[in-house]
């Protein structure tokens, strides 16, 4: 278990839907990022989150947003989804704003999109 | 944008050989990482550097930073089968806020 925890594991949609995503970072941990994986492909970088503001976003897509609340989870809205959003999306967290000394990851929400 | 390619794109080796793998990169990283990702999880870190020329190792994994800081390097001695999964490397600029994820390496060990 590494601290950092996502909800749902799965999750089966149809197209044109909206869905939300759920992270919980590591206890003590102030910045959450999103990572969308698809299959067979890489990491890439969606947002960043540090202490309740958005710190850097990477290739979000405009019908995709996310937040981070007071307790410091976070939670990442995909709307009018389509075919293609159907990947494993990763939470990570770090201690501090920056990502030198590495993410812990969650084990993801896998998305199907049907 | 950054990209950081890594090769082979795949391995199929044998129990008990020993593995090499590299990351390149046409941008200059302050720093590099070493992740895992076994089926159906999340990636986690193996190994981090923080100084060009650096070595260092985990185990049976040495990963070194490059003088160019613009590559790595991870091998694992005598593989097993647990080995088995997709090894990324992951740097990060001066300035960047975020990691930029190599396109990884999936290791197949047989026995």
């Amino acid at each position: 278990d590494s601290g950092v925890t996502q909800t749902p594991k799965h999750l089966i949609t149809a197209t044109g839907q909206r869905v939300t995503l759920r992270c919980s970072p590591r206890s003590g941990d102030l910045s959450v990022y999103w990572y969308q994986q698809s299959l067979d492909q890489g990491l890439q970088f969606l947002i960043q989150y540090y202490n309740g503001e958005e710190r850097a976003k990477g290739n979000i897509l405009e019908r995709f947003s996310a937040q981070q609340f007071p307790d410091l989870h976070s939670e990442l809205n995909l709307s009018s989804l389509e075919l293609g959003d159907s990947a494993l999306y990763f939470c990570a967290s770090s201690l501090w704003g920056g990502p030198n000394y590495g993410y812990t990851f969650g084990s993801g929400t896998r998305l199907t999109v049907v | 944008g950054q990209q950081l390619n890594q090769s082979p794109q795949s391995m199929f080796i044998q129990e008990g050989e020993d593995v090499s793998m590299n990351c390149t990169s046409s941008s200059i990283f302050n720093t590099w990482l070493w992740y895992k990702q076994d089926p159906g999880e999340g990636p986690v870190l193996l190994i981090a550097l923080y100084k060009a020329g650096e070595l260092t190792s985990n185990g049976r994994l040495t990963a070194q930073f490059g003088i160019t800081r613009k590559d790595s390097f991870l091998n694992i001695s005598a593989s097993i089968p647990s080995d088995v999964g997709i090894y990324f490397c992951a740097g990060v600029t001066g300035t960047a806020s975020k990691l930029t994820f190599g396109t990884g390496t999936r290791l197949q060990v047989t026995l």
